[in-house]
Parts: C-alpha cells; sequence; structure tokens
C-alpha cells in the first residue's frame, strides 16, 4: 500500500462547478497537510497548508483534514478555467522536517469554459 | 529576484553517457532538495542539502551523486544514465526556520534517456 493514495483523474468540470479533490494516506503520525497546484510544465507551488484536523479556507480554496479518516480534501469553488492543473497533496509527521515531506501522485483537473 | 532556477530545461541523453543538472536559488536559503516526478509515483526526493558543503541522501538516491559546493548551487549528477532515470527533475529551496511548506521549486528538468 501506498503512503499517500490521490485519484490521478482526469477530472473534468464545468466552469464554476465545485471541485472536490481528495488524498487518503496510511501513516497516522502526519500532522502537517499541503496542497500543491502544478501546471502543465511548470513546478509545483504551494496552495494551502493545514496542521491536524480541521478546515482552513483561503479564498475559493478549502482544505479539510479528517485524521481519525486518514483522509484529506481540497476543495475549489465557483472553479475557473485558470484552475486547470494538476492538484498535488503531500504530508509530513513534522513542521520542519527536512527531508520527510511525501507527496501524492496528484489529480489533473480540467475546468471547461 | 528570479528565485529556483534549473539549467538544462530538456536533455536527452543515451544510455552510459553522463550530465549534470544545475539548480541555483537566489533567496540564501540553506536547505536544497532534488525530486524526481515520474507519472503515477509522485515527487519522490532524490538527494538534499541543509547548508554548503553538506548532503543527504534521500528516498531514491542510487545512480545519482550530488554537491553543493556553494550555497546558492545544487548540482545533481547522473554518472552512467540508465532508461529508469527518465525522468521529470525539480529543485526546490527553503529557508532554515521556515516550516517544510514553504519550499520553492524551480521550472523543472526534463530529461530522457534512450
Amino acid at each position: 500500500q501506498k503512503e499517500v493514495e490521490q485519484d490521478p483523474g482526469p477530472l473534468s468540470v464545468p466552469e464554476g462547478a465545485i471541485v472536490s479533490l481528495n488524498c487518503t494516506y496510511s501513516n497516522s503520525a502526519f500532522q502537517y497537510f499541503m496542497w500543491y497546484r502544478q501546471y502543465s510544465r511548470k513546478g509545483p507551488e504551494l496552495l494551502m497548508y493545514t496542521y491536524s484536523s480541521g478546515n482552513k479556507e483561503d479564498g475559493r480554496f478549502t482544505a479539510q483534514v479528517d485524521k481519525s479518516s486518514k483522509y484529506i480534501s481540497l476543495f475549489i469553488r465557483d472553479s475557473q478555467p485558470s484552475d486547470s492543473a494538476t492538484y498535488l497533496c503531500a504530508m509530513s509527521e513534522e513542521k520542519t522536517s527536512y527531508d520527510k515531506v511525501i507527496f501524492g501522485p496528484g489529480t489533473s483537473l480540467s475546468v471547461i469554459p | 529576484n528570479a528565485g529556483v532556477t534549473q539549467t538544462p530545461k530538456f536533455r536527452v541523453l543515451k544510455t552510459g553517457q553522463s550530465m549534470t543538472l544545475l539548480c541555483a536559488q537566489d533567496m540564501n536559503h540553506e536547505y536544497m532538495y532534488w525530486y524526481r516526478q515520474d507519472p503515477g509515483m509522485g515527487l519522490r526526493l532524490i538527494h538534499y542539502s541543509v547548508g554548503e558543503g553538506t548532503t543527504a541522501k534521500g528516498e531514491v538516491p542510487d545512480g545519482y551523486n550530488v554537491s553543493r559546493l556553494k550555497k546558492q548551487n545544487f548540482l545533481l549528477g547522473l554518472e552512467s544514465a540508465a532508461p529508469s532515470q527518465t525522468s521529470v527533475y525539480f529543485c526546490a529551496s527553503r529557508m532554515l526556520d521556515r516550516g517544510i511548506h514553504e519550499q520553492y521549486f524551480g521550472p523543472g528538468t526534463r530529461l530522457t534517456v534512450t
């Protein structure tokens, strides 16, 4: 079993839809959870960062962590064509760990105008 | 302020050839990382450095060597390339006292080994 699993998609939605992206993980020691957005042929860029369980909102984006189920989600409201990208989840046991960040394989999202 | 840059952007190698990938950052970051990204696998850490003159192995170090002679540069070497090293390589950097989420990634190098 992979440490972090993510549905690769591709996921295709119409503009304005609510998008739900999800990751499951097996290591109960993970405490720090991140979502990265990666445009085609570019490097990943950080979207959201959360610690432990709960929700965090930033504009149209909401990150949700359910540690009891080992499940994290990223919701995108009012999706735009510019949201078309691959979304990577990542997680770590420690805030300042210099090496132990585990990335999911990414979900490819297309938002159709 | 260019952030993290990588050279070259693309490269095709024949099996057995060698090459060096260069990562440069102008943010005075202490930590630097090399990842590879393969379909269905996610980003995997190859080697990392916590400061000038130091390097350490990550998750998938075999077949690669690294050097950090200057704080702003982190070099990744392939001594004898193999088709299994066909991948997209990303460099990243981070400030010493910042959280793991504050990694800045370069644009990547696409390497094909035939």
